[in-house]
Order: structure tokens, then sequence, then C-alpha cells
């Protein structure tokens, strides 16, 4: 069974700050996705991964992939107070079709 | 207007009573989904449909049915609902392999 598990699953940072979100998950996979959640919101496309070594960049926020060590990372750059959401990774497993698993979510918050 | 629209939008239902939740898309996507969301447990796949003559079970489907009435809707059943069902339910959709999900607005749903 596929694991995914992110940390922090709380984060507080000052605007300004940078910062990593880190998304583990247990089983062979080469597809991951990032999801940002607003309060009471549904859930927004940020980025797709779909290799290792795998960069993807938007804005101030940057997500990349290793595969062999089953890790997508989320770097925040110079974080600003619109960047307060919750952020999800999602995994799909080679052997499960188009199922998604997905992580808790890190849900960031950020003060002036 | 939105492209994946859930409806309702909030429902309060009593323990035992059948409801349904509707999901219409106008994407044109051929795959569609329904998520659960409880707080801390991130998102849990119900049911899935690659096309109107195919649908899947998630990871979470006891209790739970659905319909695919046409590739532009998805409808998702609670035949006797209980109190643990109470959470935020997401229709979803993709076009492909690869592609990222498109989700709907969410429905709030509360069993008492």
């Amino acid at each position: 069974e596929l694991k995914v598990e992110q940390n922090p699953l709380f984060l507080s940072m000052q605007e300004g700050k940078n910062y990593t979100i880190y998304c583990n998950y247990s089983t062979t996979s080469d597809r991951l996705y990032w999801y940002r959640q607003d309060p009471g919101k549904s859930l927004e496309s940020l980025f797709v991964l779909l290799s290792n070594g795998a960069v993807k960049q938007e804005g101030r926020l940057m997500a990349s992939l290793d595969t062999k060590a089953r890790l997508s990372t989320l770097h925040i750059t110079a974080a600003v107070h619109d960047l307060s959401a919750t952020y999800f990774c999602a995994v799909k497993e080679e052997t499960s079709g188009s199922r998604l698993t997905f992580g808790e979510g890190t849900q960031l918050t950020v003060n002036p | 207007d939105a492209d994946v629209t859930q409806t309702p939008r909030n429902r309060i239902t009593k323990t035992g009573k059948r409801i349904m939740l509707e999901c219409s898309q106008t994407k044109g996507h051929d795959r569609m989904y329904w998520y659960r969301q409880d707080p801390g447990l991130g998102l849990r796949l119900i049911y899935y449909s690659f096309d109107v003559k195919d649908i899947n079970k998630g990871e979470i489907s006891d209790g739970y049915s659905v319909s695919r009435q046409a590739q532009a809707k998805f409808s998702l059943s609670l035949e006797s609902a209980i109190p643990n069902q109470t959470a935020l339910y997401f229709c979803a959709t993709s076009r492909g392999w690869n592609s990222p999900l498109h989700f709907g607005n969410g429905t709030r749903l509360t069993v008492t």
C-alpha cells in the first residue's frame, strides 16, 4: 500500500524567509503532483512532476522530484502572505492506474 | 461558470437517509473522480470512472455508490448515511494519464 507523508504538517514563517516542504512516499512512482488549497476552497494544481530529476518553478515556488529517494520538495523563496494555504502532494503508484494517493497536507501561514 | 460543478454546496442530513451528491463538468474530460477530505487525512479516493461504462472502487468505497450518467455527469450516493460520513466531498476530472486533477468546489456534508 502506497503511503505518502508530508512534513512539516504545520508551518508558520515570516515574510521574506525561505523554507522547504517535504513529501516522502513509500513505493515506486515517477509521477508526483502538488496542489494548493485556500481555506474553504477547492484544490488547485500547482506542479506536475513526471520524471526523476524534474524541477518546475512558478513564481516563489519550486518543486523537484527524486524518484530514487522517493522524495519531492516544494521550496518557498522569500515568502509572502499570499502564499498562506494548505499544500498537498499526491503520488501516482505505478500499478494503480489513475489513482492518486494524497499526503496529509502542510498548512502554511506566512506572517507579515 | 465553474468547469466542474458540484451540487449541493452544503447538505445536512440525518442518519439513515439516502442522499445524492451531483457533479457535472464542461471540460470534456473522460475521467472523473470522487474524493473525500477529512482534517489531517488529506484526500481519499472513493470511486473513479474512466468513461461512461467504467466504474472503479477507490480506497474507501464502502457505504457509497456512484453512477456515471453521461460523460459530463458523475453522481455519488450514500444509501444510508452515517455520522462518520460527515466530510467535505470533492469531484474531480482529468484529461489523461499524466494530467493533473481539476476539482469542483466541494460539497460539505453533515450527517447528524
